[in-house]
This record gives C-alpha cells, sequence and structure tokens, in this order.
C-alpha cells in the first residue's frame, strides 16, 4: 500500500498526559498537512511543511501542539498536557508539488479520546 | 475571511440523482474540490474543478461552479447505496495549497 499511512489508528489518553502521532506520507511527496477533525465538522488546517521546513501554522495550533518533520519524510505531531477539548480526529494529508494543482491525498486518521 | 458551507443532510432513493450545494466567500478561490469521507475513514478525493471553468464530468458525477455567485455543486447520477457517506467541499486559493473544508454534508440513500 502506498498510500498515506498515521499511526496509530486510536489513542486513548488521560488529560494532562503527552500523545505523539506519526504520519508516513506518500513516497516523494514534498508537502505534508496536519488537520484535526470534529464530529460533525470539516477538517481543519493545523500545519503544513514543505520538505523538512514547517511554512504556515494555524491560530489553532496552541504551544502545546508541536509539528516535526527532521528528515522531509515522516512527520510527527506531538501534543503535550493533553485536555479534553484535543479529542478528534487528527489526520494527515500529503501532496507532491507546488500550488493547488495536485490533489491532497489523506490518511486515515488518528482519533485522539482524551478523558 | 474564507468561508465554505453545506447543507448538513440530504436524503435521496436509490437510483436518483442527488445534488450537494456548497458555497464559498473567497473570490481568489483558484480551486474547488469534492471529497467523500465514509464511516472511520479519511478522505478521499472525488473531483475537483478549476475556477475558470463552469462544469466538469467525470462518469456519474457532475461539478458546476457558478463563480459569480460562489456556488458549487455536485450531483451524483443514478445514486447507490454505496454513495452513502459525508461529503466535503473545499476551496483553495494560495500557494501553500492549504485547503478550506466545509463542514460536510451526509448523503443518505435508501434503497
Amino acid at each position: 500500500d502506498t498510500g498515506v499511512s498515521q499511526d496509530p489508528r486510536h489513542k486513548i489518553t488521560k488529560r494532562g498526559q503527552n500523545v505523539t502521532f506519526r504520519c508516513d506520507p506518500i513516497s516523494e511527496h514534498n508537502r505534508l498537512y496536519w488537520y484535526r477533525q470534529t464530529l460533525g465538522q470539516g477538517p481543519e488546517f493545523l500545519t503544513y511543511f514543505q520538505n523538512e521546513a514547517q511554512l504556515e501554522k494555524s491560530r489553532l495550533l496552541s504551544d502545546r501542539f508541536s509539528a516535526e518533520r527532521p528528515k522531509g519524510s515522516f512527520s510527527t505531531l506531538e501534543i503535550q498536557r493533553t485536555e479534553q477539548g484535543d479529542s478528534a480526529m487528527y489526520l494527515c494529508a500529503s501532496r507532491q508539488g507546488q500550488g493547488a494543482l495536485s490533489p491532497l491525498h489523506f490518511g486515515n486518521g488518528t482519533r485522539l479520546t482524551v478523558t | 475571511g474564507e468561508d465554505v458551507e453545506q447543507s448538513l443532510f440530504l436524503s435521496v432513493r436509490e437510483g436518483d440523482s442527488s445534488v450537494i450545494n456548497c458555497t464559498y466567500t473567497d473570490s481568489s478561490s483558484t480551486y474547488l474540490y469534492w471529497y467523500k469521507q465514509e464511516p472511520g475513514a479519511g478522505l478521499q478525493l472525488l473531483t475537483y474543478i478549476f475556477s475558470n471553468m463552469d462544469m466538469k464530468q467525470d462518469q456519474r458525477l457532475t461539478v458546476l461552479l457558478n463563480k459569480k455567485d460562489k456556488h458549487l455543486s455536485l450531483r451524483i447520477a443514478d445514486t447507490q447505496t454505496g454513495d452513502s457517506a459525508i461529503y466535503f467541499c473545499a476551496e483553495t486559493y494560495n500557494q501553500g495549497g492549504k485547503l478550506i473544508f466545509g463542514q460536510g454534508t451526509e448523503l443518505s440513500v435508501k434503497p
């Protein structure tokens, strides 16, 4: 399977704990995006990378959130001191090239539940 | 700022046509997309249209774009029960290619 892969599929954590998610994009896709989706809503943009450079971060991305893409391939999204409001589906997507022409390919997401 | 709106629910009978509507506010949108999301899954790209087009057809799918009214629609011909899902409209306008999504329309297809 050469699609976007996310791990884990599900994560249950207690409030205050740190969690880390991983995304493996489609090979050779230089752009990688993180989105968050809550129930009944569309995905909301969090941040994106071109290769290893983080080029844009949403206002939604508080200082408890940090994302990295150290070698320009896989990416991690870490949430520190989780809160119940962080419960959501975290989606990763990738694309090849610049501009809007190449479509985004999404992974199946990591569902986070904070208890 | 940019905003994308969709009606939340649509119910049709199998074999009928479905029309899902979307409005957007950003007149500088360059590409508009339709994605499909099935339960527990990520988003699957169905089709997209450039802002300088007004129609695109792809098998059972027809996309209509009214740029003046900032209105986009997706028509699914001969709707099947397997088409039941949530459909998201999305736009992009900048070089980052960041997509702004609507809240999704849940399509229910009754046999």
